[in-house]
């Protein structure tokens, strides 16, 4: 099936340690997101990628590192310097060339530190 | 700053009543308009999109929009809901440009009583 693939589900950090989240897709999407999604506050994009190699900062970057080395793959890097980490983290990608806008969603993270 | 408005946090119906979501947004440019729906344990997915044409637009399982340009709005309706509409709604603007990046509102959350 194609889809977005987002791992862990859940996983616990401790403060000051930097975490990883995964997120792979096989719809041949060139464009991939981060958001986070917090209880009355919607959805916030903390970065995106149109293409392989490039990426640029959403409205909540600070604290957050991103790398698009492969077009299936856009890692999230929690780093000790996100303030307030616990959140729900949601990956999504979408076509580029027919700017449709539609996004495909993944089943998210749920990230918490204790 | 661009910004979407959806100013039902919480909605309670019973089955069969009328629905009407409000959503607004604050942009004078060309938009596209979405709502997307978060089932509970489930991935968020698009519930229906205005891009151009017929400013009423039908979406999956009875739901529809209307794109109201003078009013910045895009209300998400449906005649009858059912038990199984119970989840979070929210309403996402993309922006006249190159991205397909998305503004979203803080959600709705509908809860159907049977």
């Amino acid at each position: 099936d194609g889809g977005i693939t987002q791992s862990p589900k859940y996983l616990f950090r401790k403060e000051g340690q930097n975490v990883t989240l995964s997120c792979e897709q096989n719809l041949n999407h060139d464009a991939m997101y981060w958001y986070r999604q917090d209880p009355g506050q919607g959805l916030r994009l903390i970065y995106y990628s149109q293409i392989v190699n490039d990426f640029q900062k959403g409205d909540i970057a600070e604290g957050y590192s991103v790398s698009r080395e492969k077009k299936e793959s856009f890692p999230l890097t929690v780093t000790s310097a996100q303030k307030n980490p616990t959140a729900f983290y949601l990956c999504a990608s979408s076509t580029q060339g027919g700017l449709t806008g539609e996004l495909f969603f993944g089943e998210g993270s749920r990230l918490t530190v204790l | 700053a661009q910004s979407v408005s959806q100013h039902n946090h919480h909605v309670i119906l019973s089955e069969a009543a009328s629905l009407e979501l409000g959503c607004n947004y604050s942009y004078g440019g060309t938009v596209n308009l979405f709502w997307y729906v978060q089932y509970p344990g489930q991935h968020l997915q698009l519930l229906l999109k205005y891009f151009s044409g017929d400013p009423l637009v039908k979406g999956i399982k009875g739901f529809e929009a209307e794109f109201i340009k003078s009013k910045f709005s895009f209300n998400l309706r449906k005649p009858s809901v059912q038990w199984s509409d119970t989840a979070e709604y929210f309403c996402a603007v993309k922006l006249g440009g190159a991205t397909n990046k998305l503004i979203f509102g803080t959600g709705t959350l509908l809860a159907v009583q049977p």
